[in-house]
């Protein structure tokens, strides 16, 4: 069975740092690559997906992700941390099984230190 | 702009209740899903909707069911509540269209408390 993991359940930063928030997941055949955010109290929100063509993926909020199918890694950064960035990150897989479901990742949660 | 809402943003609920908990999206979307989200634990399929009046299993369906009579609605049922089911409840949705890579629209989440 397709997994997806996630290093760290807690990361912390200073304002003003490279974020780094890993994700690693287990498919014999290129995914659908998904990172999402989630604010206290609040949904999912997607921050940026990859499906096919360019490997390295922009999203909202200055974030990107590059899709690494030999390291089958899909690492989400940001230049430089803002304090609003403070939230819950999931990095989450298409299911190859099913056409309709994702496989998430347990979380990162990411505090930002003024 | 996809919209999923849901019928409460806080509910409390007393043991042995049966608890209806909606979701409704608005752009047509064939799939429609069930989670529940525990501190450490992520985010557990309890049951999906691939079209109107069909359903499958997710990872965790025990103590829950679900009905979709309406492409639009999505209604999750906690039968007898009971306290393991205190949890933050999340409804999403998404397309079967090409291209869309499974995206799922999640809505802003029911946090239900059983005492």
């Amino acid at each position: 069975a397709q997994s997806v993991t996630q290093l760290g359940s807690h990361v912390s930063v200073s304002e003003g740092a490279l974020v780094l928030l890993r994700c690693n997941y287990s498919s014999s055949v290129p995914p659908y690559l998904f990172w999402y955010v989630q604010y206290p109290n609040q949904g999912l929100q997607l921050l940026l997906k990859y499906t096919t063509g360019a490997t390295l993926v922009k999203g909202i909020n200055g974030f990107e992700a590059e899709f690494k199918k030999s390291e089958t890694s899909f690492h989400l950064t940001k230049p430089s941390a803002h304090m609003s960035d403070a939230a819950e990150y999931f990095c989450a897989v298409s299911d190859m099984d099913s056409s309709y479901k994702l496989i998430f990742g347990s979380g990162t949660r990411l505090l930002v230190r003024p | 702009d996809v919209k999923v809402t849901q019928s409460s943003r806080y509910l409390v609920k007393r043991t042995g209740e049966k608890v209806f908990l909606e979701c409704v999206q608005d752009m047509d979307h064939e799939n429609m899903f069930w989670y529940r989200q525990d501190p450490g634990l992520g985010l557990r399929l309890i049951y999906f909707s691939y079209d109107v009046k069909m359903k499958e299993k997710g990872d965790i369906p025990e103590g829950y069911s679900v009905s979709r009579e309406k492409k639009e609605r999505f209604s999750l049922i906690l039968e007898s509540a009971s306290t393991n089911q205190t949890s933050m409840y999340l409804c999403a949705s998404s397309s079967d269209g090409q291209g869309s890579g499974n995206e799922q629209f999640f809505g802003p989440g029911t946090r239900l408390t059983v005492l």
